[in-house]
């Protein structure tokens, strides 16, 4: 079945830190990929999305490349803030999915930025 | 706001107790999805409902059941409780299957069995 690896646990930087977050995943079919963030007390809410390889996806000063050689979909921010603080969860749709479109998480990533 | 509506937002109840958490998705939207969400876990996908009918299926237990009704909102049945049910349980809703990868969360219903 598919599946999405991604940093476990916490991230603890610093304000002003760069960052990444590593996301893998695999599957047999031709799949769209998302990260999602999650505020404390809030659902999940789409954070930025790539349809198909090496396209990039863009929010808030986040970035994630779409890279199917090496099957990832790591996310990156240059300086992190405060209020980026939250959960982060990178998930993927297989494209030839019978029409059934069921996002598939990765675990969930802690950020928590200190000031 | 997502525009989910989900109740209640918290519940207590025993073991071998049945609870009903309800969702009102967005308006217009006709899928509904529910996620179980624990500290070990992630999100769990449980089902997928599209206009009334039953869509896909996760890792739902046989102890648990969901339905869309005509008005599109959505229960989940969870019965024979076990304290290993102790979750978030989230409601999506997204306007079509969900082809475009975006769906829109409630605030969850906590559940806590003791």
């Amino acid at each position: 079945g598919d599946s999405v690896v991604q940093t476990e646990g916490q991230v603890l930087p610093s304000e002003g830190d760069s960052l990444i977050v590593n996301c893998s995943y695999e599957t047999t079919q031709y799949p769209s990929l998302f990260w999602y963030v999650q505020y404390p007390g809030e659902g999940p809410q789409l954070h930025l999305k790539a349809m198909k390889a090496n396209d990039k996806g863009r929010n808030k000063g986040f970035e994630a490349m779409y890279r199917k050689e090496t099957t990832s979909f790591h996310l990156e921010k240059d300086s992190v803030q405060e209020s980026d603080s939250a959960v982060y969860f990178c998930a993927l749709i297989p494209n030839a999915s019978g029409g059934s479109y069921i996002p598939t998480f990765g675990r969930g990533t802690s950020l928590i930025v200190h000031p | 706001d997502s525009g989910v509506t989900q109740t209640p937002k918290h519940l207590i109840t025993a073991t071998g107790q049945r609870v009903t958490l309800r969702c009102s998705p967005r308006s217009g939207d006709l899928s509904v999805y529910w996620y179980q969400q624990s500290l070990d876990q992630g999100l769990q996908f449980l089902i997928q409902y599209y206009n009334g009918e039953e869509r896909a299926k996760g890792n739902i237990l046989e102890r648990f059941s969901a339905q869309q009704f005509p008005d599109l909102h959505s229960e989940l049945n969870l019965s024979s409780l076990e304290l290993g049910d102790s979750a978030l349980y989230f409601c999506a809703s997204s306007a079509s299957g969900g082809s475009t990868g975006e769906l829109f969360f409630g605030e969850g219903s906590r559940l806590t069995v003791l």
